[in-house]
């Protein structure tokens, strides 16, 4: 167990399914991320919530929308998903400083499959 | 953009020897990480060398940073079979905006055979 806690661990899920992924972090970090991790590719980043607010959305389709209600839950909302879509989802918290980033800390991942 | 690039992509090696894999990023960093990541697990952090350090130990891991190079190695010594894993450099980018965001690269999957 790292502190972040993410739910399902896994999905499958049909292309016009509406399903969402959880993350939970109880280590009191001020800055979420989610991740997409396939196959021989470099994760990619999707989005970054920094106190709450989204600061970064790296041209991710409108298919996935990110939601952030508090500083320890962030949500990744699905819809009419593409079986290019299956992948691990990987959500990560950190405590944000000008001064340093201390590392991120992920969650276990949601291995999703779409069919 | 992919910043991190680790090498070789995969390294075989027998219990007891040294694995050494490599990472070669293209811009200006304030501080190169290393990650581990069991199959199909979340990955975890290791170690953090600042780009004003050039080695740094945390047990039996050993990193060092040459800026000069852009590149960092992961040297892990004694290696056991519970080494087995994907590992992955992440180099930082500030943002400006209050918050940090880490590139990775593809990682390099190390195999310790018994």
């Amino acid at each position: 167990e790292t502190g972040v806690t993410q739910t399902p661990r896994h999905l499958v899920m049909g292309m016009t399914n509406k399903k969402s992924l959880k993350c939970e972090q109880h280590l009191g970090h001020n800055a979420m991320y989610w991740y997409k991790q396939s196959a021989k590719k470099p994760l990619e980043l999707m989005f970054v919530y920094s106190l709450e607010e989204r600061v970064e959305n790296n041209s991710v389709p409108s298919r996935f929308s990110p939601e952030c209600p508090n500083s320890s839950h962030l949500f990744l909302h699905l819809h009419t998903l593409q079986p290019e879509d299956s992948a691990l989802y990987l959500c990560a918290s950190s405590q944000v400083s000008f001064a340093a980033n201390y590392g991120y800390t992920f969650g276990s991942g949601t291995r999703l499959t779409v069919v | 953009s992919q910043q991190g690039e680790e090498d070789p992509q995969a390294l075989s090696i027998q219990e007891g020897e040294n694995a050494t894999m490599n990472c070669s990023y293209k811009t200006s960093i304030n501080n190169l990480q290393w990650y581990r990541q069991n199959s199909g697990r979340g990955l975890v952090h290791l170690i953090l060398i600042r780009s004003n350090e050039r080695e740094k130990h945390s047990g039996r891991l050993r990193v060092t940073l040459d800026t000069s190079k852009k590149s960092s190695s992961l040297l892990i010594t004694a290696s056991r079979a519970a080494d087995t894993a994907s590992y992955f450099c992440a180099t930082d980018a500030n943002s400006g905006a209050g918050s940090y965001q880490l590139t990775f690269g593809k990682g390099t999957k190390l195999s310790v055979i018994p």
